[in-house]
């Protein structure tokens, strides 16, 4: 079966620190790749997407993702992080052959202190 | 635009109950789909729904089921209600070109959830 690893539960980091968030998964078909992210209170948001192209993708709020195929991974990266970015962070991963069913990994709990 | 919408926002029910949850897409979306979300498994799959049919279904029991309406309108209903199914019930939309016809389009856009709890 798919499956989606994060592999950092919580992450503590202070303002201005650099965060990266490793996501893989375990099929080895064509894939769509997202990140989301759902802030204390609020719904899952789309952060950043990966169909095809570039492998760098760069999404709201000055995150970016790498697609590195022969790792099937997706890393999520920023380079500056705030206070603000506090929140919970999903990886999901959609393969084509499954029409729009998502599977995310189990999320990384980010907190970010000022 | 409107976003994704759901209601109600919060339930509570007893066990052996049935409830019915709602989510309307963004306006122009045809795909619909259900995921629940629990601390403990996550963000897990229910069904999606295309053009009023159902097109995909996770690994859940027949107490689960859904329908999609002409409007792309969906429902979701949960049968013989047990502790185990309170969850944060989430609708996403999407345009949902079919597999294959183009991926431009089939990201996925969360409403705010249902919170489910059974006693």
């Amino acid at each position: 079966a798919q499956s989606v690893s994060q592999h950092n539960h919580h992450v503590i980091l202070s303002e201005a620190a650099s965060l990266e968030l490793g996501c893989n998964y375990s099929y080895g078909g064509t894939v769509n790749l997202f990140w989301y992210v759902q802030y204390p209170g609020q719904h899952l948001q789309l952060l950043l997407k990966y169909f095809s192209g570039d492998p760098l993708v760069k999404g709201i709020k000055g995150f970016e993702a790498e697609f590195i195929k022969s790792k099937f991974s997706f890393n999520l990266r920023k380079p500056s992080v705030q206070w603000s970015d506090t929140a919970e962070y999903f990886c999901a991963v959609n393969k084509l052959a499954a029409g729009n069913k998502l599977t995310f990994g189990g999320g990384t709990r980010v907190l970010v202190k000022p | 635009k409107a976003g994704v919408t759901q209601t109600p926002r919060y339930l509570i029910k007893t066990r052996g109950q049935q409830v019915t949850l709602s989510c309307s897409p963004i306006s122009g979306h045809r795909s619909v789909s259900w995921y629940q979300q629990t601390p403990g498994q996550g963000l897990q799959f229910l069904f999606e729904y295309f053009s009023e049919t159902q097109r995909n279904k996770g690994n859940f029991p027949g107490r689960f089921s859904g329908r999609q309406f002409s409007n792309s309108r969906s429902e979701m209903n949960v049968s013989t209600l047990e502790l185990g199914d309170s969850a944060l019930y989430l609708c996403a939309s999407s345009l949902g070109r079919l597999a294959g016809l183009g991926r431009v389009g089939n990201e996925q856009f969360f409403g705010p959830g249902t919170r489910l709890t059974v006693l």
